[in-house]
C-alpha cells in the first residue's frame, strides 16, 4: 500500500546545482507534507514542510512545491552542497482523525559530487 | 537545541525474549510516537501516544506489543516476545502541539534491535 510514492531510488548531482527530489500520493486525505533528511545510523531529520493550502514553502537553500492536483510535490535544493549527501524522505500526515501520524515514501538516496 | 534521545543504540535478543525500547521525548512535547525501518523498507508507523493513552495503531502493532509514559520523561516500547521478523530499526519521535498547526515531528537516533 504505497500511499506516498518516491519513484527515483537515487539522484547524483554536481555541487552547486540544483537537486530535484520528487514525491506523489495517491490519499486525497492528506493535509501536510513533510521532507526529512536521514544519514545513515541517525534517526531523520525534518528538513521542511508545506500545508496543502500553500503551493510553495521556502527556506535557505530548500523550497517545497506542492501540486494538488497532480498530487505531486518535488524537494528544491539549490545549490547543492555535499553535506547534502542523505537518504530523503517525503511524507505525509492526514486530517481527519488520523492523530497525524506519518506515511512515508521510501526514500532517495542524494549523492553531491564535488 | 533539545533532542529526542534513545537507548540503547543496539539491543540483539533471542526469538522469544522481551525487549524494552526507551525514549525521552523534548521536555515540553506532548504528542510520542514510535515508528520502525526494516532493512532496505520504508519507515513505518506503529504507534502514537497522547495524554497517556494510545491514540492510533498500525495494523503491526500487535498484542506482543505495548507503550508506557512510566513517568514525566521516558516513553517504552515493549515487545513480550519478540520474532525473527522484528528485527529493524526503531526510531522514537516526539510532536510539541497538533492543536497548534505544528505537525514536525522530532525523530531520535533510533535503537537496532536484532532478534536472533
Amino acid at each position: 500500500d504505497q500511499q506516498v510514492k518516491q519513484n527515483s531510488p537515487s539522484l547524483s548531482v554536481q555541487e552547486g546545482r540544483i537537486s530535484i527530489l520528487n514525491c506523489d500520493y495517491t490519499n486525497s486525505m492528506f493535509d501536510y507534507f513533510l521532507w526529512y533528511k536521514k544519514y545513515p545510523a541517525e534517526g531523520p531529520t525534518f528538513l521542511i514542510s508545506i500545508s496543502s493550502i500553500k503551493d510553495k514553502n521556502e527556506d535557505g537553500r530548500f523550497t517545497v512545491f506542492l501540486n494538488k492536483s497532480a498530487k505531486h510535490l518535488s524537494l528544491h535544493i539549490v545549490p547543492s552542497q555535499p553535506g547534502d549527501s542523505a537518504v530523503y524522505f517525503c511524507a505525509a500526515s492526514g486530517g481527519g482523525g488520523s492523530n497525524y501520524k506519518l506515511t512515508f515514501g521510501k526514500g532517495t538516496l542524494l549523492t553531491v559530487n564535488p | 537545541e533539545p533532542e529526542v534521545t534513545q537507548t540503547p543504540s543496539h539491543q540483539v535478543t533471542q526469538m522469544g525474549q522481551e525487549v524494552i525500547l526507551r525514549c525521552v521525548p523534548i521536555s515540553n512535547h506532548l504528542y510520542f510516537y514510535w515508528y520502525r525501518q526494516i532493512l532496505g523498507q520504508k519507515v513505518e508507523f506503529l504507534v502514537s501516544f497522547y495524554n497517556n493513552e494510545i491514540s492510533e495503531k498500525s495494523e503491526i502493532f500487535d498484542d506482543q506489543f505495548s507503550v508506557e509514559r512510566p513517568d514525566g520523561s521516558n516513553f517504552t516500547l515493549k515487545i513480550r516476545s519478540t520474532k525473527l521478523e522484528d528485527s529493524a530499526m526503531y526510531f522514537c519521535a516526539s510532536n510539541i502541539n497538533l492543536a497548534g498547526g505544528v505537525y514536525e515531528q522530532y525523530f531520535g537516533p533510533g535503537t537496532r534491535l536484532t532478534v536472533t
